[in-house]
C-alpha cells in the first residue's frame, strides 16, 4: 500500500498568515493527490485536485503544488473559517490511502 | 445539485451485521463509481471500498476485506455497503462519496454512525 505522510500534524496559525502542509507518499504516485478540508462533525470537502487544481467554488488563497511523492497544500491570508483539518489522499493505486490529516488551529 | 444520504447506522453487538444504504440524486448513478470512506471516532479518513460505475469492479481495504460487500442499484440510485462478522474496530461513522475520474471523492453524504458494541 501507499503511505501518505502528511507533516506538521498540528499547526497554529492567526488569522491573515500563511501556512503550508506537506504531503508525502511512499512512492511515486504522479499527479493523483487531492486535499481536502474537514470541519468539525462535517463531511470532508474537496478543495484541490490532481495536485494543483482549484476545486469549483474554493477561495484561490488556496493552492497546490508538487509531483512524484512530495506535495504541499498552501493557504495564504488565512481567513477564520479556514481552521479546520486538511487531509491529502492518493488517487494513484487501490487501496486509496489518506495522511493523517493536519489540524489547523488558531493561535 | 449532488446529494448522498447514509442511513442504516446503528449499534450492533460484535459478530453481528448491518446494512448500510445511501441515495444519490443530482446526478447521473450509473455513471459513476462509488466509495464508501469511515473515520472513527477522533480519528482520521480511511479508504472502505470502492465500486465502478458498472459495478463489475471492485475493491476492498485489507481490513474489511471478507466481510463486507459494496453493491449498486441503478433502478434505485442507491449504494451499499453489507457488514458482516463486525468488530469494535468498526466503529466509525461511515460515508458515501462520489469518484470523479481525474478528480477525486468530490461529493459526500452526511455520514451515517456505527457502534460495535456489546
Amino acid at each position: 500500500d501507499i503511505q501518505m505522510t502528511q507533516s506538521p500534524s498540528f499547526v497554529s496559525a492567526s488569522v491573515g498568515d500563511r501556512v503550508t502542509i506537506t504531503c508525502r507518499a511512499s512512492q511515486v504516485i504522479s499527479r493523483y493527490l487531492i486535499w481536502y478540508q474537514q470541519k468539525p462533525g462535517k463531511a470532508p470537502n474537496l478543495l484541490i485536485y490532481a495536485a494543483s487544481n482549484l476545486q469549483s467554488g474554493v477561495p484561490s488563497r488556496f493552492s497546490g503544488s508538487g509531483s512524484g511523492t512530495d506535495f504541499t497544500l498552501t493557504i495564504t491570508s488565512l481567513q477564520p473559517e479556514d481552521f479546520a483539518t486538511y487531509y491529502c489522499q492518493q488517487g494513484d493505486t487501490f487501496p486509496y490511502t489518506f495522511g493523517q490529516g493536519t489540524k489547523l488551529e488558531i493561535k | 445539485e449532488v446529494q448522498l444520504v447514509e442511513s442504516g447506522g446503528g449499534l450492533v453487538q460484535p459478530g453481528g451485521s448491518l446494512r448500510l444504504s445511501c441515495g444519490a440524486s443530482g446526478f447521473i448513478f450509473s455513471s459513476a463509481s462509488m466509495n464508501w470512506v469511515r473515520q472513527a471516532p477522533g480519528k482520521g479518513l480511511e479508504w472502505v471500498s470502492w465500486i465502478s460505475r458498472s459495478s463489475n469492479v471492485i475493491h476492498y481495504a485489507e481490513s474489511v476485506r471478507g466481510r463486507f460487500t459494496i453493491s449498486g442499484d441503478n433502478a434505485k440510485n442507491s449504494l451499499y455497503l453489507e457488514m458482516n462478522s463486525l468488530r469494535a474496530e468498526d466503529t466509525a461513522v461511515y460515508y458515501c462519496t462520489r469518484d470523479r475520474p481525474g478528480v477525486g471523492l468530490d461529493s459526500w453524504g452526511q455520514g451515517t454512525l456505527v457502534t460495535v458494541s456489546s
